[in-house]
């Protein structure tokens, strides 16, 4: 089935560096995106969200992007801090009750 | 801030036993979720429901039914628990009606089947 995935499962960054975490889907119906970060022992916490008609969406030193042509997304987090340090997945709404299907997350670890 | 709680964040029971996961969220959201959460594995639906007594499977439902009663409550049960039922179970709230909206996820509990 169509499903949402992740390219890269590990990513470690130096606290101040950017961070770019990507995601690819598959369904090209979808039309609603969201990021969510899930720190240990937590729910997933939303972070930043794009609805099919933008390319972009920035928030509070994160920024998505949106590439319909090539179904990709990817999340850019500005200054790394350590406590950016968590699992982040994308999740992508295939319509019908507000369904979402989530990738199976990436870590990112940043180091001081 | 749109609240989601969780009844426990910790259970243990055993194999064979009958165990209720409760949700609770205070937004007045219609569409309410059940989630499991296992390494490598993602979140996987399990249940959702889009209005009291209104109930839908999701894509892993099997050993579970669930209960929405009330328009703020969304319980989850497993009617014999089993080891592979073994996991982190996440609830998760959002509006209806038609809006495509983000979901609002509870703490999580993590459930250990001896």
């Amino acid at each position: 089935g169509e499903s949402v995935g992740l390219h890269l499962p590990t990513l470690s960054v130096q606290e101040g560096d950017n961070s770019i975490i990507n995601c690819a889907y598959s369904n090209s119906a979808s039309d609603y995106f969201i990021w969510y970060k899930q720190e240990s022992g937590k729910g997933p916490q939303f972070i930043i969200d794009i609805r099919s008609n933008m390319d972009k969406r920035q928030g509070q030193r994160v920024t998505v992007l949106l590439n319909k042509t090539v179904k990709h997304l990817s999340l850019q987090i500005a200054a790394t801090q350590p406590g950016d340090s968590a699992v982040y997945f994308c999740a992508e709404n295939i319509g019908g009750y507000n369904k979402l299907i989530f990738g199976a997350g990436t870590r990112l670890a940043v180091h001081p | 801030d749109v609240k989601v709680t969780q009844s426990s964040r910790y259970l243990v029971k055993r194999t064979g036993e009958k165990v209720f996961l409760e949700c609770v969220q205070d937004m007045d959201h219609e569409n309410m979720f059940w989630y499991r959460q296992d390494p490598g594995l993602g979140l996987r639906l399990i249940y959702f429901s889009y209005d009291v007594k209104m109930k839908e499977k999701g894509d892993i439902p099997e050993g579970y039914s669930v209960s929405r009663e009330k328009k703020e409550r969304f319980s989850l049960i497993l009617e014999s628990a089993s080891t592979n039922q073994t996991s982190m179970y996440l609830c998760a709230s959002s509006f209806g009606q038609g809006r495509t909206d983000t979901q609002y996820f509870g703490p999580g509990t993590r459930l250990t089947v001896l």
